[in-house]
């Protein structure tokens, strides 16, 4: 079965700081990969995916990740945080299986609080 | 467009209720999934349903239950309910003109089981 981890609870960055956000998969087929944000009261919103194309994926607002096999990793970065970025962050797997993967059902990381600071 | 629309937004409800929550996916999508959310066990799937047949199902007892109608609209049920059943319940809908890997969230469903 599909997992993901992701390291650290919260996360703080000053205002224009690089933000880094961890998340390591486990799989043994190559993973479809996720990065969903929450705001506050709001549902999910995805920001960018991978599914198998190019390894470097760009998402919105900014952000980008890097899927490597090498590592199980596919960490969330953006070079300058803004205080719009304060949010809990999602990394998930969708599971796949011979012919085909399954979007709906998600397995999510336990999620990444992102404090910025002015 | 309009996007998932989840009523209602907030509920009380006392153990041993029973409790039905909709959604209304996005015009022209499908398939619609459903994930429960709580502080300590994070985002879990609940089920998946597509053309009003259920495809995927999540580890939870068969308490929960869900269907889907021909118009995509889609309810889940929570029979019997219990203290841990409080969360936000989230449905997302894909599909459509949208691309297939892309899951459009509600806001949800805020449950508080007293």
């Amino acid at each position: 079965a599909q997992s993901v981890t992701q390291l650290g609870s919260h996360v703080s960055v000053s205002e224009g700081a690089l933000v880094l956000l961890r998340c390591n998969y486990s799989s043994s087929v190559p993973p479809y990969l996720f990065w969903y944000v929450q705001y506050p009261n709001q549902g999910l919103q995805l920001l960018l995916k991978y599914t198998s194309a190019a390894t470097l994926v760009k998402g919105i607002n900014g952000f980008e990740a890097e899927f490597k096999k090498s590592e199980t990793s596919f960490h969330l970065t953006k070079p300058s945080a803004h205080m719009s970025d304060a949010a809990e962050y999602f990394c998930a797997v969708s599971p796949t299986f011979a012919g085909g993967t399954s979007y709906g059902k998600l397995t999510f990381g336990q999620g990444t609080i992102l404090t910025v600071h002015p | 467009k309009a996007g998932v629309t989840q009523t209602p937004r907030y509920l009380i409800k006392t153990r041993g209720q029973q409790v039905t929550l909709s959604c209304s996916p996005i015009s022209g999508h499908r398939s619609v999934s459903w994930y429960q959310q709580t502080p300590g066990q994070g985002l879990q799937f609940l089920f998946e349903y597509f053309s009003e047949t259920q495809r995927n199902k999540g580890n939870f007892p068969g308490r929960f239950s869900g269907r889907q109608f021909s118009n995509s609209r889609s309810e889940m049920n929570v029979s019997t309910l219990e203290l841990g059943d409080s969360a936000l319940y989230l449905c997302a809908s894909r599909g459509g003109r949208d691309s297939n890997e892309k899951l459009f969230f509600g806001s949800g469903t805020q449950l508080s089981v007293l």
